[in-house]
């Protein structure tokens, strides 16, 4: 069973249409929930942390909300610079006591000019 | 610039064979990750170091193997390779203490390619 799951898999907008991407988690003991940005043939790059229920972190057009069970990015009158892939992961205790960052399989975001 | 350096960015080679990708973690981050990445999978966790020792483990093929140096480079090991071992290998690395909430910074990932 997947602990992090991200919905929709793909969504295309028109510029300047808002909308928002969703990461829900099964996880207990949250370390951490965090927001990345893939384009293609690169790596991930870091957005946001959230730590807790209510937290909410913003960069240009991006808005990361957390609840206890799952995390909104709010994408405001996006720009084709804003299409990419958007990855969410949950850092928890593992059994053996590590914290290892588990992913989603990512939002695929098109905004057409 | 993440600051994390993956090389080589390609790798073409037959199955059965044996390669190794090299990863050079941020200025003063001491924990490497290394992840696979394939289409169907997402992101999979492989192994974690800590200042030159084994933390985690992940979903690591017994043909695989890694290991962080003393200058804190780590290398990944990937042997008799087969067909599905075709993806892209991301390294990552965070900051100081295993446990710190840091994020993970990551290269830009060596894309591996089994014929």
């Amino acid at each position: 069973e997947d602990q992090v799951t991200q919905s929709p898999e793909a969504l295309r907008l028109q510029e300047g249409e808002s909308s928002s991407l969703n990461c829900s988690y099964t996880v207990s003991g949250l370390r951490g929930l965090f927001w990345y940005r893939q384009d293609p043939g690169k790596g991930p790059e870091f957005l946001f942390t959230l730590y807790s229920a209510g937290e909410e972190k913003e960069k240009e057009r991006l808005k990361a909300t957390l609840t206890k069970k799952e995390s909104f990015l709010h994408i405001t009158a996006p720009k084709p610079e804003d299409s990419a892939t958007y990855l969410c992961a949950v850092r928890h205790i593992e059994p053996g006591g590590s914290y290892i960052p588990t992913f989603g399989r990512g939002t695929s975001l098109i905004v057409h000019p | 610039d993440s600051g994390v350096t993956q090389t080589p960015k390609h790798l073409i080679t037959a199955t059965g064979q044996r390669v190794t990708l090299r990863c050079s973690p941020r200025s003063g981050d001491l924990s490497v990750y290394w992840y696979q990445q394939s289409l169907d999978q997402g992101l999979q966790f492989l192994i974690q170091y800590y200042n030159g020792e084994e933390r985690a483990k992940g979903n690591i093929l017994e043909r695989f193997s890694a290991q962080q140096f003393p200058d804190l480079h780590s290398e990944l090991n990937l042997s008799s390779l087969e067909l599905g071992d075709s993806a892209l290998y991301f390294c990552a690395s965070s900051g100081r203490g295993q446990g710190a909430n840091s994020p993970l910074h990551f290269g830009n990932g060596t894309r591996l390619t089994v014929t």
